[in-house]
């Protein structure tokens, strides 16, 4: 059974680069059909989705990150990372993996991880 | 962006009880709209893909359609485990969005 399973800094002042890392274990992140998304949720608030990497590190990430974000898989390791540059308050929250399900003609989001909460603050 | 605006933002209700949750796009999204349960202090998990396809082990007492810009999620027998928020997502076009979501509580 695949399994998602985030880390990283809990804690990132202003300013800086948020780092996380999602394991992905019982399956490999080089099946085709999938793609690796990080998605947020501010405290109280509803889901943002981040970006995804896919078809072996094609990327694409939602404008309103602007330019800030990255995403990068590897493979040796079954690892999907996330930075996130110049982080403010606003970012803190709670980042999730998830696996978006690309297989047949709609497409979903059908795994995901227990999620890690960032807080952003001096 | 395909913008999705999710009505009601709450809603109380007892077990047993039948609900409704809607999903309006701002553009045609065909039946590219997914939902979503998720509880208290954890990852939200697929209940309905492509607006009406039940995920595997997802109870039957979940459904959805869809028409026109609009999606329906119902509930037709609420259960404990259902008193959560609920949210809809589109999956027509990145950036992929999400409905500002419903909570479900209990009367």
């Amino acid at each position: 059974q695949l399994q998602l399973q985030e880390s990283g800094s809990g804690l990132v002042k202003p300013s800086q680069t948020l780092s996380l890392t999602c394991a992905v274990s019982g399956g490999s992140i080089s099946s085709g059909g999938y793609s690796w998304n990080w998605i947020r949720q501010a405290p109280g608030q509803g889901l943002e989705w981040i970006g995804y990497i896919y078809n072996g590190g094609r990327t694409d990430y939602n404008p309103s990150l602007k330019g800030r974000v990255s995403i990068s898989e590897d493979r040796s390791k079954s690892q999907i990372s996330l930075t996130l540059r110049s982080v403010t308050a606003a970012d803190t929250a709670v980042y999730f993996c998830a696996r978006l399900n690309e297989l047949g003609t709609y497409w979903y989001f059908d795994v995901w991880g227990r999620g890690t909460l960032v807080t952003v603050s001096s | 962006d395909v913008q999705v605006t999710q009505s009601p933002s709450s809603l109380s209700a007892s077990v047993g009880d039948s609900v409704t949750i809607t999903c309006r796009a701002s553009q045609s999204i065909i039946s590219n709209v997914n939902w979503y349960r998720q509880k208290p202090g954890k990852a939200p998990e697929l209940l309905i893909y492509s607006a009406s396809r039940l995920q595997s082990g997802v109870p039957s007492r979940f459904s959805g359609s869809a028409s026109g810009t609009d999606s329906t999620l119902t509930i037709s027998s609420l259960q404990l485990e259902d008193f959560a928020t609920y949210y809809c997502q589109q999956s027509y076009s990145t950036p992929w969005t999400f409905g500002q979501g419903t909570r479900v509580e209990i009367k």
